[in-house]
């Protein structure tokens, strides 16, 4: 069974620029989650989406949304980019998200912000 | 903002020796997890612990649960150069469907 796969892997953007960045999660399972990695703030949770509907979102600016199409695929977006914003990106798949379900998580997309 | 913290930040030994991480959260829980990380790839699951649980095994890993201390250890028994990486513990979050990382203890074994 293939893994999660993220693309793109790395990304090079300006301040003020939009990035979106995409995940596919393992075939079956329904729920995808994103989180962003930095040094400083270490593995933040993003949102999880479950059949489509976003049901759970971190603590992050409405600059930061996603979405989960009805392959389970799910895109993020990141608009009008601050350096801050330059992080490692995990997305993370299960069957339905729930806490006692290993996580799989993607390779990640490196986001750098000039 | 995470969970809590986690003990030591980095930790540096031989092949061959036991490791120990330990991991403290501040809210009550169902269920704890540990994820090992190599150099700023994705996570790889390695075992869950439920809350009514106070130990588990898994090959050569071992992970304690005290809830009353609200605190977790991870032993790495006999570690390898490939043991390298950082371990992350994570709970899952009040609202559900979502994991609450802790900092990370870098390990590091030498051969």
């Amino acid at each position: 069974k293939a893994g999660v796969t993220q693309t793109p892997r790395y990304l090079i953007k300006t301040r003020g620029q939009q990035v979106t960045l995409s995940c596919s999660p393992i075939s079956g399972h329904r729920s995808v989650s994103w989180y962003q990695q930095t040094p400083g703030q270490g593995l933040q949770f993003l949102f999880e989406y479950f059949s489509e509907t976003q049901r759970n979102k971190g603590n992050f600016p409405g600059r930061f949304s996603g979405r989960q199409f009805s392959n389970s695929r799910s895109e993020m977006n990141v608009s009008t980019l601050e350096l801050g914003d330059s992080a490692l990106y995990l997305c993370a798949s299960s069957w339905t998200g729930q806490g006692y379900e290993t996580q799989y998580f993607g390779p990640g997309t490196r986001l750098l912000v000039l | 903002s995470q969970q809590g913290e986690e003990d030591p930040q980095a930790l540096s030994i031989q092949e061959g020796e036991n490791a120990t991480m330990n991991c403290s959260y501040k809210t009550s829980i169902n269920n704890l997890q540990w994820y090992r990380q190599n150099s700023g790839r994705g996570l790889v699951h390695l075992i869950l612990i439920r809350s009514n649980e106070r130990e588990k095994h898994s090959g050569r890993l071992r992970v304690t649960l005290d809830t009353s201390k609200k605190s977790s250890s991870l032993l790495i028994t006999a570690s390898r150069a490939a043991d390298t990486a950082s371990y992350f513990c994570a709970t899952d979050g009040i609202g559900g469907n979502k994991l609450v990382f802790g900092a990370g203890t870098i390990l590091r074994v030498k051969s």
